[in-house]
């Protein structure tokens, strides 16, 4: 089983509309979690950290599920700049590694 | 806004040469990190530095592989030998702690091994 999974996609939304994915890691002693943006051959960008009570930034949502070991990202109101890959990547409790998953790609359309 | 530099921003090498890609960390950052991305691939873990030592390595990095902080500001990935399936994004990263904080990642350095 691979560390972090994430369907890729591609995601296609129409602009306004609301998309949700998840990410489902293996490792259940991992600690930190994240969600990143990744424009094509760009570097990865932080969205957000997501908490163990979730959290919101916005149009953006995360969540966090421990006992069934996913993380969610939801994005309201799509904007056409919304269009991006978007990693789950976690860090374990030991050692300072981030385990990225293959990413999520999100086509926002008009 | 701080930010994690690389140069070069694209390197085109011989297969066997050696390479250094050069990262400047954000300033107040302790860990420091190097990541690979073949295209269309995930990116990959390959190292993460501490208090001037690996404090963890894949089974990517292996011995054609090293990382120097030769001064207080760079921080280098080496390839000694470099081959074909080497080409790949090279993303350096940092940040301020080793959990619960964001790592910062900069523009890559894209390197082609022919």
């Amino acid at each position: 089983r691979k560390e972090v999974e994430q369907d890729p996609g591609p995601f296609n939304v129409p602009e306004g509309a609301t998309v949700a994915f998840n990410c489902t890691y293996s490792n259940s002693a991992s600690q930190s979690f994240f969600w990143y943006r990744q424009d094509c051959r760009k570097e990865p960008k932080l969205l957000m950290s997501v908490y163990s009570s979730g959290n919101e930034d916005g149009r953006f949502t995360a969540q966090l599920n421990r006992a069934s070991q996913y993380i969610s990202l939801l994005i309201r109101d799509s904007k056409l700049s919304d269009s991006a890959t978007y990693l789950c990547v976690v860090n374990r409790a030991a050692g300072n590694k981030l385990t990225f998953g293959g990413g999520t790609r999100v086509l926002v359309k008009p | 806004e701080p930010e994690v530099t690389q140069t070069p921003s694209h390197q085109v090498t011989q297969m066997g040469q050696e390479v250094i890609l050069r990262c400047v960390p954000i300033s107040n950052h302790l860990y420091f990190y190097w990541y690979r991305q073949i295209l269309g691939q995930k990116v990959e873990f390959l190292v993460s530095f501490y208090n001037n030592e690996i404090s963890e390595k894949s089974e990517i990095f292996d011995d054609q592989f090293s990382v120097e902080r030769p001064d207080g500001s760079n921080f280098t990935l080496k390839i000694r030998s470099t081959k074909l399936e080497d080409s790949a994004m090279y993303f350096c990263a940092s940040s301020e702690r080793v959990l619960n904080t964001e790592a910062f990642f900069g523009q890559g350095t894209r390197l082609t091994v022919v």
